[in-house]
C-alpha cells in the first residue's frame, strides 16, 4: 500500500533562517506531488505541484522553492523565512489522473520567531 | 475572480441528526468536486468524490450532492455521532492532467452527544 512520509512533525525557526521540508512517497510510482499552506483557520493553499521528477510549478509568489531530485521526493525550502512563513505544512500526491484524490501526509507545523 | 466558499462558522448539531454542510463556487466549471475530512493538527483525508454529470452520491452515512447549474454541492452525514465532529472541506479539481485541487476554507462540525 502508498505511504506518504512527512517531517519534522513540528518546527519553530528564527526569521531569516533558512528551510528544508522533506517528503517521500512509497508503494507508487512517477505520482504527482503537492505542497500546500495553511495558516491558522484558513484554507489550504497550493503552492507547488509536480508531475515528475525536474518538474515544479509554482501557484503563488513567495518566499518559498521546491525541488523533486526524485521521482517520490518532494522538497520544500526557503534561503530566508518570514514572520509569514509561520503555517501547516502539507505534502500529498495523486495519481496521473485529473479526478484522482489527494493523499496527504500529517503536516509540519511550522512557527517562525 | 473564483472563489469557493464554505460556511465558516462553526455547525452544532446534536447527535442522531443529519448534519449538511454547503460548498458554493463560482467563475469555475469543474469537472470533478471531491470532499475531506480533516482532524485538528493532521492532513485531510479524502472522502468522496462527486463527478459534473452526477447528481449525487452515497457512501455509507455520507451523501455529495452536486448542482452545476446553481454552483453548489451539499454534504451530508446521516444519524450523525459524535466521531463525526471534524472540518470538513471542498475541493474542485482544476487541472485534469495535474490534478490539482482548489480547496475551501472547510466547515467546522461538532456533534454533541
Amino acid at each position: 500500500s502508498q505511504t506518504i512520509h512527512q517531517w519534522p512533525a513540528t518546527l519553530v525557526q528564527p526569521v531569516g533562517s533558512p528551510l528544508s521540508l522533506e517528503c517521500t512517497v512509497e508503494g507508487t510510482s512517477n505520482p504527482n506531488l503537492y505542497w500546500y499552506r495553511q495558516a491558522a483557520g484558513r484554507g489550504l493553499q497550493l503552492l507547488f505541484y509536480s508531475v515528475g521528477i525536474g518538474q515544479i510549478s509554482s501557484e503563488v509568489p513567495q518566499n518559498l522553492s521546491a525541488s523533486r531530485p526524485q521521482d517520490r521526493q518532494f522538497i520544500l525550502s526557503s534561503k530566508k523565512l518570514l514572520l509569514s512563513d509561520s503555517g501547516f505544512y502539507l505534502c500529498a500526491w495523486s495519481v496521473l489522473r485529473g479526478s484522482s484524490p489527494l493523499h496527504f501526509g500529517n503536516g509540519t507545523r511550522l512557527t517562525v520567531t | 475572480s473564483q472563489k469557493i466558499e464554505q460556511n465558516s462558522e462553526a455547525l452544532n448539531i446534536q447527535e442522531g441528526k443529519t448534519a449538511t454542510l454547503t460548498c458554493n463556487y463560482t467563475n469555475y466549471s469543474p469537472a470533478y468536486l471531491q470532499w475531506y475530512r480533516q482532524d485538528p493538527g493532521r492532513g485531510p483525508v479524502f472522502l468522496l468524490l462527486i463527478r459534473e454529470n452526477e447528481k449525487e452520491k452515497r457512501k455509507e452515512r455520507l451523501k455529495v450532492t452536486f448542482d452545476t447549474t446553481l454552483k453548489q454541492s451539499l454534504f451530508h452525514i446521516t444519524a450523525s455521532q459524535p466521531a463525526d465532529s471534524a472540518t470538513y472541506l471542498c475541493a474542485l479539481v482544476m487541472g485534469s492532467n495535474t490534478g490539482k485541487l482548489i480547496f475551501g476554507q472547510g466547515t467546522t462540525l461538532q456533534v454533541k452527544p
